[in-house]
């Protein structure tokens, strides 16, 4: 099984500061036939359904503000938050979907200093 | 719109059946693959289940494997999780979601305890 390492495990910073959050995968979620890495980023709130942020590690899901955004290849990625907005305390997670099972992270709890 | 709705969900004691339904509407569950995602009380996001379009090609977590089925009713646009010798672990909100992962329901939840 690949299992996802988030890090930190919780972050707090100030509204307007940049936040970020590291997700590293036992083995590469690339596969290399189409060159995409099978990565996610989902943002919690509580009460709620986890919501799609970033699919193939960098491609923003639609509707989704653009100070969010992804980047990595392989098995180390990151989730960007340029401009922590207060309706960005959440908890995130990233997930790999290359191959089941489709595991994803223990979660990184962003609050607001 | 497009929404996915959870049912079935409830209290039941351990070793005991539940069967959830993940019923679509916006959108035609024939044309996907879908999943169930589960998530006990102040824990994290566990992936459960899932199912081909066609129902052809089907994978469970180890920590389910033998105990739950999954299923689908293309015709009645549904899905469904058949959760049997359940455990006070299973104890969570079950979340079906779409395998692009950018469409989940609400979540159901099943509290197992005696």
């Amino acid at each position: 099984d690949i299992v996802m390492t988030q890090s930190p495990d919780s972050l707090a910073m100030s509204l307007g500061e940049r936040a970020t959050i590291n997700c590293k995968s036992s083995q590469s979620v690339l596969y290399s036939s189409n060159n995409k890495n099978y990565l996610a980023w989902y943002q919690q709130k509580p009460g709620q359904p986890p919501k799609l942020l970033i699919y193939w590690a960098s491609t923003r899901e639609s509707g989704v503000p653009d100070r969010f955004s992804g980047s990595g290849s392989g098995t180390d990625f990151t989730l960007t938050i340029s401009s922590l907005q207060a309706e960005d305390v959440a908890v995130y997670y990233c997930q790999q979907y290359y191959g089941s099972p489709y595991t994803f992270g223990q979660g990184t709890k962003l609050e607001i200093k | 719109e497009v929404q996915l709705v959870e049912s079935g969900g409830g209290l039941v004691q351990p070793g005991g059946s539940l069967r959830l339904s993940c019923a679509a509407s916006g959108l035609t569950l024939s044309s996907h693959s879908m999943n169930w995602v589960r998530q006990a009380p102040g824990k994290g996001l566990e992936w459960v289940s899932y199912i081909s379009s066609t129902s052809s090609t089907i994978y469970y977590a180890d920590s389910v494997k033998g105990r739950f089925t999954i299923s689908r009713d293309n015709a009645k646009n549904s899905l469904y999780l058949q959760m049997n010798s359940l455990r006070d672990e299973d104890t969570a909100v079950y979340y079906c979601a779409r395998s692009r992962w950018d469409v989940w329901g609400q979540g159901t939840t099943v509290t197992v305890s005696s």
